[in-house]
């Protein structure tokens, strides 16, 4: 399996600040990655597929890049409807694996 | 716009078989564009995808739980079901059934999911 390791497990980060997020795959997985974000008790949502598209009516100030190992996943100015969790996931190989997620909080 | 929802038993017995269905509405799964899949969250941790079909595919099932999975679609329905047998205390969870594009005839990104469905196994 191909794993994913995020970076950091947490975050806190003041409204405004820039958030930047870290995704390294176990095997080069070329560009297929994709970026959900998950709000307590509720499904996640998918924020960007093949590493930096963003999905139809996310903001814009979340973004993402790379390819091969290692990928970024950035918001440009946290705001607080953005506390969540972030995972990324691989659909280069099955099984599909995700990341073990990152808790962004607000300071 | 697509929906989906799980239902099924939120409690089930150590060793018994657990099952669930998604209903799909706002989307046919006899279309055969999407792949459907069941992906599991563990208490406090991350997420796992057990696995998925399409309308006229075999199903594909996570090797870690391929011995004890059955996954599959009834298009009269439109829904999808899951059934994991003999279930222990490391299969409580959150249930999501959720749907996917396909490109090159694998999932690419899952863009709806129902709502999840906690299932607790337990004596």
């Amino acid at each position: 399996d191909i794993q994913m390791t995020q970076s950091p497990s947490s975050l806190s980060a003041s409204v405004g600040d820039r958030v930047t997020i870290t995704c390294q795959a176990s095997h080069d997985i070329n560009n297929y990655l994709n970026w959900y974000q998950q709000k307590p008790g509720t499904a996640p949502k998918l924020l960007i597929y093949d590493t930096s598209n963003l999905e139809t009516g996310v903001p814009s100030r979340f973004s993402g890049s790379g390819s091969g190992t290692f990928f970024t996943f950035t918001i440009s100015s946290l705001q607080p409807e953005d506390i969540a969790i972030y995972y990324c996931q691989q659909y280069h190989n099955r099984p599909l694996t995700f990341g073990g997620g990152t808790k962004v909080e607000i300071k | 716009q697509v929906q989906l929802q799980e239902s099924g038993p939120g409690l089930v017995k150590p060793s018994q078989t657990l099952s669930l269905t998604c209903t799909v509405s706002g989307d046919s799964i006899s279309w055969g564009a999407y792949y459907w899949s069941w992906i599991r969250q563990l208490p406090g941790k991350g997420l796992e995808c057990i696995g998925y079909i399409y309308t006229g595919g075999s199903p594909y099932y996570n090797p870690s739980l391929k011995s004890r999975l059955t996954i599959a679609l009834d298009t009269s329905k439109n829904q999808l079901s899951l059934r994991l047998h003999s279930v222990t205390a490391a299969d409580t969870a959150v249930y999501f059934c959720a749907r996917s594009r396909i490109a090159a005839g694998e999932p690419h990104y899952f863009d709806s999911w129902g709502q999840g469905t906690l299932v607790t196994v337990s004596a």
